[in-house]
């Protein structure tokens, strides 16, 4: 079993649409938890982050982490065609340090459709 | 804000001879760089940790004499590919921890080809 689990998709929404896209991991040490951005034969940029459970929101994007069920969720709300990307979940067990390394999920592929 | 520059962009070369990829910090200094690897519709895996002034951390089941990293300033770490194969085509991202918590600023990926 893979430490973080991600649907590869893709995912085709139309325009406008609220995208979902999810993780599940299975390490349960696991406190930071990212959301990145990778277009095409580009490096990943960061989304968002959150530290621990709840819920964080920045501007159409909203980020929730559910601890007690491994779970964590990327909201895009009035999806544009400019949002279509693969969107890779991220976690790590500090900020500093020797366990600061970041495990990536598969990343899912969305495509926004006009 | 922090900005990493990884270069080349892509890259062929023959099998049997090297390549070096660099990558630089541009408005920050960074003690520790981070080198992955990704195939197609596959996760990012970290190869290793670079270190500023010491030997850089290899993942489990990453050759360090054929991936040989070097971390000889704060701004600059390079991944050399020696004798490279075909089986090492793939697309290879280096990080760095900018200013921010959690600032994890990545290089825009070079895509080497071993023909």
């Amino acid at each position: 079993q893979k430490e973080v689990e991600q649907d590869p998709g893709p995912l085709s929404v139309p325009e406008g649409a609220i995208v979902s896209l999810n993780c599940t991991y299975s390490n349960s040490a696991f406190q930071y938890f990212m959301w990145y951005r990778q277009y095409s034969r580009k490096g990943p940029e960061l989304l968002m982050y959150t530290y621990s459970s709840g819920n964080k929101e920045d501007g159409r994007f909203t980020a929730q982490v559910d601890k007690s069920s491994k779970y964590i969720s990327l909201f895009i709300r009035d999806s544009q065609p400019s949002d279509s990307a693969t969107y890779l979940c991220a976690m790590s067990l500090v900020l500093t340090g020797g366990g600061n390394k970041l495990t990536f999920g598969t990343g899912t592929q969305l495509k926004v459709e006009l | 804000g922090a900005v990493v520059s990884q270069h080349p962009s892509r890259v062929i070369c023959k099998s049997g001879t090297s390549v070096k990829i660099e990558c630089r910090s541009l408005d920050f200094q960074a003690t520790t760089m981070f080198w992955y690897r990704q195939f197609p519709k596959q996760s990012l895996m970290l190869m290793a940790t670079s270190n500023e002034g010491s030997k850089a951390t290899y993942e489990q089941g990453v050759e360090k004499d054929k991936f040989l990293i070097n971390h000889a300033s704060l701004t600059l770490s390079t991944l050399t590919v020696t004798s490279a194969h075909p089986e090492d085509s793939s697309f290879y991202i280096c990080s760095a921890r900018g200013h921010r918590a959690m600032g994890y600023t990545f290089g825009s990926g070079t895509r080497l080809t071993v023909v």
